[in-house]
């Protein structure tokens, strides 16, 4: 079974633009989670999407946005970028609800923003 | 204040030495999460506990939910051990400690 696949795995932007991430889950996983991780604040839950609904969200500005497809594919797309939104960024998928249930995680896309 | 403390943040360690990382949390959990992130970024869940202990090959995982409180043991450690090991625990969301680095010495 391939695991969860992330696009881009790298990306550059400029303050102010947008970006759109890519996250295909584990065939059959129906929950996929976003993170962000720097190396200030660690790991931190963005949010959660069950069957194409959002079931969590963390503390996050609004310009943190998520959707979920009916293939389970997820994106999540971040406006107005600032300096402060570079990092890593990881989804997870698992077969139910997040939390409980053990999480795949995907290699990641690491974002700079210049 | 952090829901997840973990220690300790730095450990280094020398081949064959018996290791423990420690996590204490303050939320009502569902489970209680161990991670491992090697250089890279990859990461990959080790164990979820919700009561007692788990073993898999050299790593062993407790968890007391009455002291709120987990430890990953790492017997007989090995230099590929070496990664950054993150305690997590779930409710409605992920709460994640701030990681221990372990670096183990041939």
């Amino acid at each position: 079974k391939a695991g969860v696949t992330q696009t881009p795995r790298y990306l550059i932007k400029t303050r102010g633009q947008q970006v759109t991430l890519s996250c295909s889950p584990i065939s059959g996983h129906r929950s996929v989670s976003w993170y962000q991780q720097t190396p200030g604040q660690g790991l931190q839950f963005l949010f959660e999407y069950f069957s194409e609904t959002q079931r969590n969200k963390g503390n996050f500005p609004g310009r943190f946005s998520g959707r979920q497809f009916s293939n389970s594919r997820s994106e999540m797309n971040v406006s107005t970028l600032e300096l402060g939104d570079s990092a890593l960024y990881l989804c997870a998928s698992s077969l139910r609800v997040t939390g409980q249930e053990t999480q795949y995680f995907g290699p990641g896309t690491r974002l700079l923003v210049l | 204040k952090n829901e997840v403390e973990q220690s300790p943040q730095n450990l280094t360690a020398q081949e064959g030495e018996f290791i423990t990382i420690n996590c204490s949390y303050s939320v009502g959990i569902s489970a209680l999460h161990w991670l491992q992130q090697h250089p890279g970024g990859g990461i990959v869940s080790l164990f979820m506990l919700s009561s007692g202990k788990k073993k898999h090959g050299r790593l062993i995982a407790t968890i007391n939910i009455q002291e709120k409180h987990s430890s990953l043991h790492i017997t007989a450690s090995h230099p590929r051990d070496s990664a950054v090991y993150i305690c997590a625990v779930s409710r409605n969301q992920f709460y994640f400690g701030t990681g221990t680095s372990l670096t183990v010495i041939p």
